[in-house]
């Protein structure tokens, strides 16, 4: 069974930073490109970032709204990928899911884990 | 960046009626557009992918059609538990994007 489960979430200061990690299981995690997506209180979905595979030179690629403060890293040998979120202003205040491309894009979604940038 | 625009971003139907949602993408994504349902506090799942293709599990109730940039989601036969919001998402291009949603509800 595929699970994504995020965890790291908190009440950070603005201008701080936080790591975010994706702990996935009962997939091929080396073979899959991992995607972060948030969600603002009562809004829409909004795409983060992503980073592909070994085999796709772990390529990544940002929204430009987080584009220079975010990072998207992974760790094959632990099945996990991470967020680090630097510089982070009020606006960041989300849910913030990670997602997979698996036989189709964002075909199995974490539970989420809530991020609150605030004084 | 592609803009999807989703339409309506609410809707009002009861049980048993044929919903419909529409998703107009700014330029041609082919058929690469997926369908989310989300619940309250939940994440968003997977219903349709490639447009028009159902997703393992999924009821057959739900259905996708189109492709360039016009696409319609549809529930055949609306049911109490489909109450939710509705998103639609392109995978042609980077960055990403997502429909505003469409907000279900009984009336």
């Amino acid at each position: 069974e595929v699970q994504l489960v995020e965890s790291g979430g908190g009440l950070v200061q603005p201008g701080g930073s936080l790591k975010l990690s994706c702990a996935a299981s009962g997939f091929t995690f080396s073979g899959s490109a991992m995607h972060w997506v948030r969600q603002a209180s009562g809004k829409g979905l909004e795409w983060v970032g992503r980073i592909r595979s070994k085999a796709n030179s772990y390529a990544t690629a940002y929204a430009a709204s987080v584009k220079g403060r975010f990072t998207i890293s992974r760790d094959d040998s632990k099945n996990t990928a991470y967020l680090q979120m630097n510089s982070l202003k009020t606006e960041d205040t989300a849910v913030y899911y990670c997602t997979r491309t698996g036989t189709t894009e964002f075909d199995y979604w974490g539970q989420g884990t809530l991020v609150t940038v605030s004084s | 960046d592609i803009q999807m625009t989703q339409s309506p971003s609410s809707l009002s139907a009861s049980v048993g009626d044929r919903v419909t949602i529409t998703c107009q993408a700014s330029q041609d994504i082919s058929n690469y557009l997926n369908w989310y349902q989300q619940k309250p506090g939940k994440a968003p799942k997977l219903l349709i992918y490639d447009a028009s293709n159902l997703e393992t599990g999924v009821p057959s109730r739900f259905s996708g059609s189109g492709s360039g940039t016009d696409f319609t989601f549809t529930i055949s036969s609306l049911q109490p538990e489909d109450i939710a919001t509705y998103y639609c998402q392109q995978y042609d291009n980077l960055p990403r994007t997502f429909g505003q949603g469409t907000k279900v509800e009984i009336k």
